[in-house]
């Protein structure tokens, strides 16, 4: 089945610097490569996905980047704010498709 | 719109005791997932429905694990009897579509402590 490891396990930033966050995968045909924020006491909520057809996608100011040949993908927040503090998980399809295989975790820490 | 909507929020129960978590899905997705948190462990897959039908319950720890989905709008997940080693966070998520591409949405959670 899929295995995903995720890099680095805690990550602290000061403010207003970019934070970025690297998972691997091993089936390479996987084709989704979601990211998920997870905040104190609540559940993961999907930040931003990829999907194999294309290398990066932004939104405002987080972006991931996907390499296929590699099979790494990364998460970038760049200007981090406090409220950007939490933990982030990767995520890759699991063997059949049907649900999502999670890295293990990075918790961010944004110093103000 | 409401979310996926998961009862009880914590759970404190003794070993030995039956434990019941419910969900709720999001009205219209077809697949429903529950997901164990702990430190040691992560995020792991103990089950996933695709239209009220269980399509692969190979993550369900042992026997003492069942989970039903009796219809669209509600899903189970029962231990019985519990152990300390099954305190965790229970998350249930549901999705749009029959893979994984649209997005998981995860529910709060409940968390369990057995003694």
């Amino acid at each position: 089945g899929e295995n995903v490891e995720q890099h680095p396990s805690t990550l602290s930033v000061q403010e207003g610097d970019s934070a970025v966050i690297k998972c691997t995968y091993s089936d390479s045909a996987s084709n989704y490569f979601p990211w998920y924020k997870q905040e104190l006491g609540k559940g993961p909520q999907l930040i931003i996905d990829i999907r194999s057809n294309v290398g990066e996608k932004k939104d405002q100011r987080i972006a991931v980047t996907l390499n296929k040949t590699a099979k790494h993908f990364s998460l970038h927040i760049t200007e981090t704010q406090p409220e950007d503090s939490a933990v982030y998980f990767c995520a890759a399809p699991n063997t059949g498709r049907r649900a999502l295989t999670f890295g293990s975790g990075t918790r961010l820490q944004v110093q103000p | 719109d409401a979310g996926v909507i998961q009862s009880p929020r914590h759970e404190v129960t003794e070993m030995g005791q039956e434990v019941t978590l419910r969900c709720k899905p999001i009205s219209g997705h077809n697949s429903l997932f529950w997901y164990r948190q702990t430190m040691m462990r992560g995020l792991e897959l103990l089950i996933y429905f695709n239209n009220n039908v269980p399509i692969d319950d190979s993550g369900m720890p042992e026997d003492r694990f069942s989970a039903k989905m009796p219809n669209a709008s509600f899903s189970t997940l029962k231990i019985q009897p519990s152990e300390p080693r099954d305190s965790a966070v229970y998350f249930c998520a549901s999705s749009p579509g029959q893979d994984t591409q649209g997005g998981l949405f995860f529910g709060e959670g409940s968390r369990l402590t057995v003694l």
